[in-house]
């Protein structure tokens, strides 16, 4: 059973809409990030977070925003879509000074 | 900043044959690790190596790899490629001198095609 979940697998939108990005993790991890894989771009970081802390955000638009409500969630919210934010992204996990463990991703098409 | 160069972006070799995958960085940071990661087909990327120690080969599923920092490199080798090998392989590093020790930076990736 996978234990980063990540919902939905895959997702739809037309340009200029809203996309909430689900994510929750069953490890027990008190660290959670979010990277994006896209055609022209390698697996790049987007954001963590340590115990629901924003510890860093290396995304340019403020479009893209983390939510934490539980300590095991960090969902992604992504306003005014665009086919550029067309990727695969990737919900990530892991304890302090380990290797971050990556969930099966969301596959985001705006068209 | 921070990089991680991987030269070759298709690697092809013959099953039974050593593979190697290149993988340079520059970096500030001064008290580093170092991974491989493997991503085969729509799946997500898995940890295959990982190495904080200069000049210490580290090893897992056939797969070998030393951090060499006087020459800024972290190679990935094989003695026998496998079909079963065939994915994207990503070098990762990440700074060991905070809390954000989950935050990487990959490289482009290298394609591996074992063939037959």
């Amino acid at each position: 059973d996978p234990k980063i979940i990540q919902k939905p697998k895959y997702l739809v939108a037309v340009t200029g809409s809203e996309k909430i990005l689900i994510c929750e993790q069953y490890l027990g991890h008190n660290a959670m990030y979010w990277y994006r894989q896209s055609a022209k771009k390698p697996l790049e970081f987007m954001f963590s977070y340590s115990y629901q802390k924003l510890m860093d955000n290396q995304t340019a638009s403020s479009r893209f925003q983390p939510q934490s409500s539980k300590k095991n969630h960090l969902d992604l919210q992504i306003t005014a879509l665009k086919p550029d934010d067309s990727a695969t992204y990737f919900c990530a996990s892991s304890p302090t000074n380990q290797a971050p463990l990556f969930g099966e991703g969301t596959r985001l098409s705006v068209l | 900043g921070d990089s991680v160069t991987q030269t070759e972006g298709l690697v092809t070799v013959t099953e039974g044959l050593p593979v190697k995958l290149n993988c340079t960085y520059q970096t500030t940071y001064l008290t580093i690790a170092f991974f491989w990661y493997v991503q085969y087909l729509n799946e997500a990327p898995q940890v295959l190596l990982k190495s904080s120690t200069d000049n210490k080969r580290t090893e897992h599923q056939g797969f070998h790899a030393t951090l060499h920092k006087s020459s800024s490199s972290f190679h990935l080798q094989k003695s026998s490629a496998q079909l079963s090998d065939s994915a994207l392989y990503y070098c990762a590093l990440s700074d060991r001198t905070g809390a954000n020790t989950g935050k990487l930076t990959f490289g482009h990736g290298t394609i591996l095609r074992v063939h037959p």
